[in-house]
């Protein structure tokens, strides 16, 4: 089965700064899916990547899927307060009908 | 368009008990999905549903766990008797098609059900 595993577990930032998460599977990746959560609430759909090299932007959040399609990282252009949150990467598999399955998430914390 | 409804948001309820979750997905929206999201890890899912059949429900255990979606629209998660470790949100989100497309499946999420077993 494929594991997903993020990176950091989490993060605390200043307002203002950039700031990476890495999201790295054991197996090939195919649809890429990111993902937040705000504490005790759903999560909202992102961004979703498929192919190797593709980068994908919104507003000041980018993400990428490397070359080889095992490692996604999602980049965050001078935080802000709004973007506190737990980011979770999900991965469909390829050929598992639409479910997904996530890695752990990463904590973000961003002070003003 | 109206998002995914579920409930209740909270509940609260001693072990060997029971419990129901309830959950109304999107509208057209032909499959539909719950997770367990236990404090401090990703969702983990439990069941899914294409119309009103099962999908995958190999990591839903059997013996405590039930679910159903009659009709093909509002699905119910039934936990009986509750243990400790079930205590989590419960999670549960529609896409569009589980036809298999790779990356074409953005899954919809409700906002949960939070589960706390005494």
């Amino acid at each position: 089965s494929q594991e997903l595993e993020q990176s950091p577990q989490s993060l605390i930032v200043q307002e203002g700064k950039n700031l990476t998460i890495n999201c790295t599977s054991s197996k090939t990746l195919y649809g890429l899916y990111w993902y937040k959560q705000k504490y005790g609430e759903g999560l909202i759909f992102l961004m979703m990547l498929q192919k190797g090299g593709e980068e994908k932007s919104h507003e000041k959040i980018t993400a990428k899927l490397d070359e080889k399609k095992q490692q996604s990282s999602l980049h965050i252009t001078a935080s802000q307060p709004s973007h506190a949150g737990i980011y979770l990467c999900g991965a469909d598999g390829g050929t598992s009908y639409g479910k997904l399955t996530f890695g752990q998430g990463t904590i973000l914390t961003v002070h003003p | 368009e109206a998002g995914v409804a579920q409930s209740p948001r909270y509940k609260i309820i001693e072990k060997r008990q029971s419990v129901a979750f309830w959950c109304n997905p999107i509208s057209g929206h032909a499959t539909l999905y719950w997770y367990q999201q236990i404090l401090g890890q990703g969702p983990k899912l439990l069941i899914q549903f294409q119309n009103n059949g099962v999908v995958d429900d190999s990591q839903l255990p059997k013996d405590r766990f039930s679910a159903e979606r009659l009709k093909g629209v509002d699905s119910t998660l039934k936990i009986q008797p509750a243990k400790l470790e079930d205590s989590a949100v419960y999670l549960c989100a529609s896409s569009f098609t589980g036809s298999g497309i790779s990356g074409a499946n953005v899954l919809t999420f409700g906002a949960g059900s939070r589960l706390t077993v005494l």
